[in-house]
């Protein structure tokens, strides 16, 4: 099955600065990945996602690239905000099938204002 | 509020008892899912519904574990003969109809606490 691994498990960050999040998969079958975000408390959230047929996408601060040959793609997060700080998964799936994703474990961003 | 309704929110329960959970998805999705998270850790895939289909189901399900949907609405899971190792946030997502969109909306979760 998928694999999916998340690094780093806790990124610490001044206020302005930006954040980069990175994940890699094993199945090259996955073609659709989701980030979402949980804030403490509360259900995860998604923020961006990426097909593969893109190798980037971008919505205002955040932007998500993917290199399908390397299997791996990340997050990145521009002038940081403290509202930023929560969990922040990436997931991989197969769209055409059930779409079920498998989770990274997550990097708890913190944003020092 | 029309997104994904969990209930309860909070269950403590003692070992060895059954406990159901009750997740209502956004009403025009038909695809469903729970998920396990404890601290620390990613959403872990349960099971999965199409409709009142169920279609896949994890490994990690014990056969303590059972997951129904009854009308293609609304789903509960229930553990039986509960133990300390199912404590954990609970979570149900929906996804829509659409082939090619598969984004996940979570509900709030149930905490499980086994004592």
């Amino acid at each position: 099955g998928e694999n999916v691994e998340q690094h780093p498990s806790t990124l610490s960050v001044q206020e302005g600065d930006s954040a980069v999040i990175k994940c890699t998969y094993s199945d090259s079958a996955s073609n659709y990945f989701p980030w979402y975000k949980q804030e403490l408390g509360k259900r995860p959230q998604l923020i961006i996602d990426i097909r593969s047929n893109v190798g980037e996408k971008k919505d205002q601060r955040i932007a998500v690239t993917l290199n399908k040959t390397a299997k791996h793609f990340s997050l990145h997060i521009t002038e940081t905000q403290p509202e930023d700080s929560a969990v922040y998964f990436c997931a991989a799936s197969i769209g055409g099938g059930s779409y079920i994703p498998t989770f990274g474990r997550g990097t708890s961003l913190i944003v020092h204002p | 509020d029309t997104g994904v309704s969990q209930n309860p929110r909070h269950k403590i329960t003692k070992r060895g008892q059954n406990v159901t959970f009750r997740c209502d998805p956004i009403s025009e999705h038909n695809r469903l899912y729970w998920y396990r998270q404890t601290l620390g850790q990613g959403p872990e895939f349960l099971t999965y519904f199409q409709n009142e289909a169920q279609l896949e189901k994890s490994r990690l399900l014990s056969d303590r574990f059972s997951a129904e949907r009854p009308k293609g609405s609304f789903s509960t899971l229930e553990i039986q003969r509960t133990e300390q190792g199912d404590s954990a946030m609970y979570l149900c997502a929906s996804s829509p109809r659409t082939v090619a969109y598969n984004e996940q909306f979570f509900g709030p979760g149930t905490r499980l606490t086994v004592l």
